[in-house]
């Protein structure tokens, strides 16, 4: 059982560049979340998803765009990457309808833009 | 809107030593659900315990023990006789009752030293 998969682990883009952050779960969890996790800091919520074609905004949206087509996919777009961006980024999954069921994480993707 | 404040950024102890970990919440709804997760230097999110807020029962594993207490909004978190192992981050974490929205506290830093 994978749990939570987020693919890349690493990655440099150029200041300008884009690219999308994939994050695959084999739960059937229908909660997903993207999060963002500054150095030394929490973790800030991006997008969430409580089920395939529902997406919503979180704290901090801007410059991040979602999709989820499935119920097993919650991919994480960056148009126009920034310095501002570097970060490490976490998704995460949970049980559908169940609010006292944990997230389970992935790995996390540490992105640096340059 | 829902808030965790971890007031606490940095704490170092000596081995053996009892540390405790504050956490204090802030939410509009009368159930919600409280988490812990430890981020070791190895990056990844490890989940610790979860409460209920209609269950104030402190409870106990192992060296680890959480005090919940509605009355001051506080879910701390106490380790016994720290180990160098305990070095991590700790996040609190809260999620309402929709169980959509996940917010997580900035962190305690906890260094154990030898």
């Amino acid at each position: 059982n994978a749990g939570v998969t987020q693919t890349p682990k690493f990655r440099i883009l150029k200041i300008g560049q884009s690219m999308t952050l994939q994050c695959a779960q084999d739960m059937n969890h229908n909660y997903m979340y993207w999060y963002r996790q500054d150095p030394g800091m929490g973790l800030k919520l991006i997008y969430y998803s409580v089920g395939a074609g529902i997406t919503d905004k979180g704290e901090v949206p801007n410059g991040y765009n979602v999709s989820r087509s499935t119920t097993e996919d919650f991919p994480l777009r960056l148009e126009l990457a920034a310095p501002s961006q570097t970060s490490v980024y976490f998704c995460a999954s949970r049980a559908e309808g169940r609010a006292n069921t944990e997230a389970f994480f992935g790995q996390g993707t540490r992105l640096t833009v340059v | 809107a829902q808030k965790v404040t971890q007031a606490q950024t940095e704490i170092s102890v000596v081995e053996k030593e009892d540390v405790t970990l504050d956490c204090v919440y802030e939410t509009r709804d009368t159930t919600y659900y409280l988490f812990w997760y430890k981020q070791p230097p190895s990056g990844e999110l490890v989940f610790l315990i979860r409460r209920n807020s209609f269950d104030e029962q402190n409870e106990i594993s192992g060296r680890y023990s959480w005090n919940f207490q509605k009355s001051t909004s506080s879910f701390n978190f106490t380790i016994t006789a720290s180990q160098v192992v305990d070095s991590a981050v700790y996040f609190c974490a809260i999620i309402n009752n929709a169980g959509n929205m996940l917010t997580f506290g900035g962190g305690t830093r906890l260094m154990v030293k030898p």
